[in-house]
């Protein structure tokens, strides 16, 4: 079936802009999650939904950064007024169930690059 | 979570076995023990997990030490498309929250 997705692939943005990216996870995975990962790091935790609850939003940077989740599927990471430090790929990750040993599946990310 | 050491960089050369090392010495009870990797311009993906017996799947196998304090990834043939990134992660029984990423092990297969 098909794995999780995201969109744009890569966004170039003017420091100030808004920007939005876009998850679909998998069909019917209750957990979702969204990382950050600079160049040559580890991902970096964001935020997590179960359904459409935001469970832990204690990872986002700063309150430029919003998330949602309205139907408990598609979620979508708003970035407000862009600046150069946001520049990162930006990861979603969806996971079927709510014990701890069930493995996260990861999409492509979204390159962002703010000039 | 507890932390993971990993070491930076790791040569192999293309169809020998590989032992990745991690170690965790603060590792909790409750922690099971997930390895990712992150091959070039993807997202990580799973490889395998344990909490305290020996594990084998199609992609690894996770051998964990009597103790729990150390384990080793085993990839037993290297190819060139295993050349990535493995993360070692602990991860809390009953929490189905995030992932916490150090900085893993970059692997190099030569041809």
């Amino acid at each position: 079936g098909a794995g999780v997705s995201q969109s744009p692939r890569y966004k170039v943005a003017k420091r100030g802009q808004d920007v939005a990216l876009r998850c679909d996870p998998i069909s019917g995975h209750v957990s979702l999650f969204w990382y950050q990962q600079a160049l040559g790091q580890g991902p970096e935790f964001l935020t997590y939904f179960q359904n459409e609850a935001q469970l832990d939003k204690s990872g986002l940077p700063s309150d430029r950064f919003f998330a949602e989740r309205p139907e408990g599927s598609v979620s979508t990471l708003k970035i407000q007024r862009t600046q150069q430090e946001d520049s990162a790929v930006y990861l979603c990750a969806s996971s079927l169930a709510r014990v701890s040993s069930y493995e996260q599946y990861f999409g492509p990310g979204t390159r962002l690059t703010v000039t | 979570d507890a932390k993971t050491t990993q070491p930076n960089s790791m040569e192999s050369n293309e169809e020998e076995p590989v032992h990745l090392p991690c170690n965790h010495s603060t590792i909790s009870g409750t922690d099971y023990i997930h390895w990712y990797r992150q091959l070039p311009s993807q997202g990580p993906e799973y490889v395998i997990h344990g909490l305290t017996s020996n594990v084998n799947n199609r992609m690894a196998s996770l051998a964990i030490a009597e103790d729990r304090k150390s384990s080793t990834l085993i990839l037993h043939r290297a190819t060139l498309r295993d050349a990535a990134v493995y993360y070692c992660i602990l991860k809390r029984t009953g929490s189905a929250r995030q992932l916490t990423f150090g900085s893993g092990t970059q692997l190099t297969v030569l041809p």
